[in-house]
């Protein structure tokens, strides 16, 4: 059974420097795996997805793949206050199933 | 204008009673999901279904039962409340079931159970 753990459980960065988060996941032979953010109270926006080992990028964010390191990160150029959310990453396995981390709680300083 | 719509967006109900989770979806997918949230656990998938018809189940317990009435509305009901029921169901759609399509998620309702 796919497990995916985040890291770190809450990160704070201030205004226009880089932010950083972390995945790992136990089954490597999924091939499908995506970064969402949760602001409070809302639902999960979509911000990358990415399905090749390699970088996939959408705007600001950065998606970093490596399935041998059972790893991907998520990379967040010049963040803004805006962005302060909880992050979730999350991998699809067999059907059509998502399994999510627990999640990383960005704060952004201005 | 919302795409996914779920109601209500708050609810309280009392140990024992039953509630209905309304989820519609205006994207003309022919997908859709409920997941679960609750306090300090990941968020947790619990149903697929595609063309209204049930493609996996994850959740234990048969007091969950979605329903779909239509292909773009998928309900979900819960008997016999109890207090860890309280959590946040998020439903969500996709173009297709198996194909990688991306889900996309509603507003979720947020239920509390007494």
């Amino acid at each position: 059974q796919q497990k995916v753990q985040q890291s770190p459980e809450s990160l704070t960065v201030s205004e226009g420097a880089m932010a950083s988060l972390n995945c790992t996941f136990s089954d490597g032979t999924s091939n499908n795996f995506r970064w969402y953010r949760q602001h409070s109270a809302k639902g999960l926006e979509v911000l990358v997805s990415i399905f090749s080992d390699g970088e996939k990028e959408e705007g600001r964010f950065t998606a970093h793949l490596n399935r041998a390191n059972l790893h991907v990160s998520l990379h967040i150029r010049e963040p803004q206050p805006s962005d302060s959310a909880v992050y979730l990453c999350a991998v699809r396995n067999a059907g059509a199933k998502l399994t999510f981390g627990g999640g990383t709680r960005l704060t952004v300083r201005p | 204008d919302p795409k996914i719509i779920q109601k209500p967006k708050y609810l309280v109900a009392v140990t024992g009673s039953e509630k209905i989770l309304i989820c519609e979806q205006y994207l003309g997918h022919n997908a859709m999901y409920w997941y679960r949230q609750s306090a300090k656990k990941p968020l947790e998938f619990m149903f697929s279904y595609s063309y209204q018809k049930l493609m996996d189940n994850q959740t234990a317990s048969s007091r969950f039962q979605p329903q779909s009435s239509k292909k773009n509305h998928l309900d979900l009901q819960i008997t016999a409340l109890k207090p860890d029921d309280s959590a946040t169901y998020f439903c969500a759609s996709s173009q297709d079931w198996g194909s990688g399509a991306e889900q996309f998620f509603g507003p979720g309702t947020r239920l509390t159970v007494l």
